[in-house]
């Protein structure tokens, strides 16, 4: 398997437009995971899924972040309008229905400018 | 309100030394812990975990305590490598699959 694949690795964007993350969970993975790491808060949790459905999206900061699994290969998590303080990596992570650990991708770098 | 604290952001060792790195966490109703391992530019990967149930969890060059008493858990390496170095976090969760990650700690291990 070729593990959780994100895209795209880097995104550089201006400030108000729209960014759209995406993610390819390891097949099979009942949960989905959106983090953001920055410095002085590490790896937050934005929200998560299971079977494709959201169970707890409290981390989401605002409105301006949505989040979507269409189905079970495929998420994305979406800012709009994007601002300077979003600059951050943002993880994605799924899990088998077990507490082995969560498999995390490579990331996202959004810088907003 | 951080949940879940790792207060030294950075430790240096020398190679085939103990390296300890700790965490503590606010919440009683945490009942699994993990750490995870991260190289630049890569994602988080698991590393170990305990459960409250135990007060340690051994897996080779790694063990990790846990001190319910003084929500209090560390990661010792025995010996350092300088192939570990990277940034550790800690995490924990209460029965769910919502796990809590602290800010990191950078480890540096010197040949």
């Amino acid at each position: 398997d070729a593990g959780v694949i994100q895209s795209p690795r880097h995104e550089v964007t201006e400030m108000g437009q729209e960014v759209t993350l995406r993610c390819k969970p390891i097949s099979g993975h009942d949960y989905l995971f959106w983090y953001r790491q920055t410095m002085m808060r590490g790896l937050e949790l934005l929200i998560y899924f299971n079977n494709n459905v959201p169970i707890d999206d409290s981390g989401m900061p605002e409105d301006r972040f949505s989040a979507k699994m269409p189905n079970a290969s495929f998420s994305t998590l979406k800012i709009q309008p994007s601002e300077p303080r979003d600059s951050a990596v943002y993880f994605c992570a799924s899990s088998p229905d077990n507490h082995y650990g969560y498999t995390f991708g490579s990331g996202t770098r959004l810088t907003v400018v | 309100d951080q949940q879940v604290k790792q207060n030294s952001p950075s430790l240096s060792v020398q190679e085939g030394r103990i390296s300890i790195l700790n965490c503590d966490y606010t919440n009683s109703m945490f009942d699994y812990f993990l750490w995870y391992k991260k190289y630049p530019a890569e994602g988080p990967t698991f590393l170990i975990s305990i459960s409250s149930i135990k007060d340690k969890n051994e897996d080779g060059r790694f063990t990790v305590f846990l001190n319910k008493s003084a929500k209090h858990l560390s990661l010792h390496i025995v010996p350092s490598q300088p192939g570990d170095s990277a940034v550790y976090f800690c995490a924990a969760t209460s029965g769910t699959y919502k796990y809590i990650f602290g800010t990191g700690t950078r480890l540096k291990v010197l040949a």
